[in-house]
């Protein structure tokens, strides 16, 4: 079965602008969470939707949102961007339940000039 | 909030080598994950492994919840292992995933 999908994989943007992100999961799972990733750092959770509905949400500021479809599918967004967003934005999903495994897509590389 | 804790934070070994990658955690954890993520940034799922022992060729994993924490072997380490080894563990109140710093590994032809 298809994996997680990001779109776009690559993409660069000017400061002030703003950016939208897609992820796709995988079928049958509806939990979708997104990560940043900064060089040489860990992951940062940025939220995470279930069911259309935002269920976590980490510390970011309010420029970063975030959506989930009827379909699963989500979108974050990230507005006035600023050249310390640049980071690998990674979207994963899982069924619901605990204790099932996250499977990641292979990310969105972020480069705000 | 539950803790997570990896070590060493970098390793650096000669192909062929044996590692040990640790993981600790403050709490009692429902799920615990391993992972390895590529030098182009993709992320792997390797095991799903909240107690136990499991094997996948050259890797193991085991975790003692009752003494927190998790042990990932890599045996005759390839080249191709290289890259950054996370864990990460799902607290009991919430479905969030606490995610540790991460072990660097670069592995030397």
């Amino acid at each position: 079965k298809a994996g997680v999908t990001q779109t776009p994989r690559y993409l660069i943007k000017t400061r002030g602008q703003q950016v939208t992100l897609s992820c796709s999961p995988i079928s049958g799972h509806r939990s979708v969470s997104w990560y940043q990733q900064t060089p040489g750092q860990g992951l940062q959770f940025l939220f995470e939707y279930f069911s259309e509905t935002q269920r976590n949400k980490g510390n970011f500021p309010g420029r970063f949102s975030g959506r989930q479809f009827s379909n699963s599918r989500s979108e974050m967004n990230v507005s006035t961007l600023e050249l310390g967003d640049s980071a690998l934005y990674l979207c994963a999903s899982r069924r619901e339940g605990r204790g099932n495994t996250i499977y990641f897509g292979e990310g969105s590389w972020l480069t705000v000039v | 909030g539950i803790q997570v804790e990896q070590s060493p934070p970098d390793l650096i070994l000669q192909e062929g080598a044996n590692s040990t990658l640790r993981c600790n955690f403050s709490d009692s954890v429902n799920n615990l994950q391993w992972f390895h993520q590529n030098p182009w940034g993709q992320l792997i799922n390797l095991f799903y492994i909240p107690s136990g022992t499991k094997q996948n060729g050259r890797l193991s994993a085991t975790t003692v919840a009752t003494e927190r924490y998790s042990l990932l072997y890599i045996s005759s380490s390839q080249t191709t292992d290289s890259g950054v080894y996370f864990c990460a563990v799902e607290e009991d109140s919430n479905y969030q995933l606490i995610w540790g710093a991460g072990t660097k590994l670069i592995i030397k032809p």
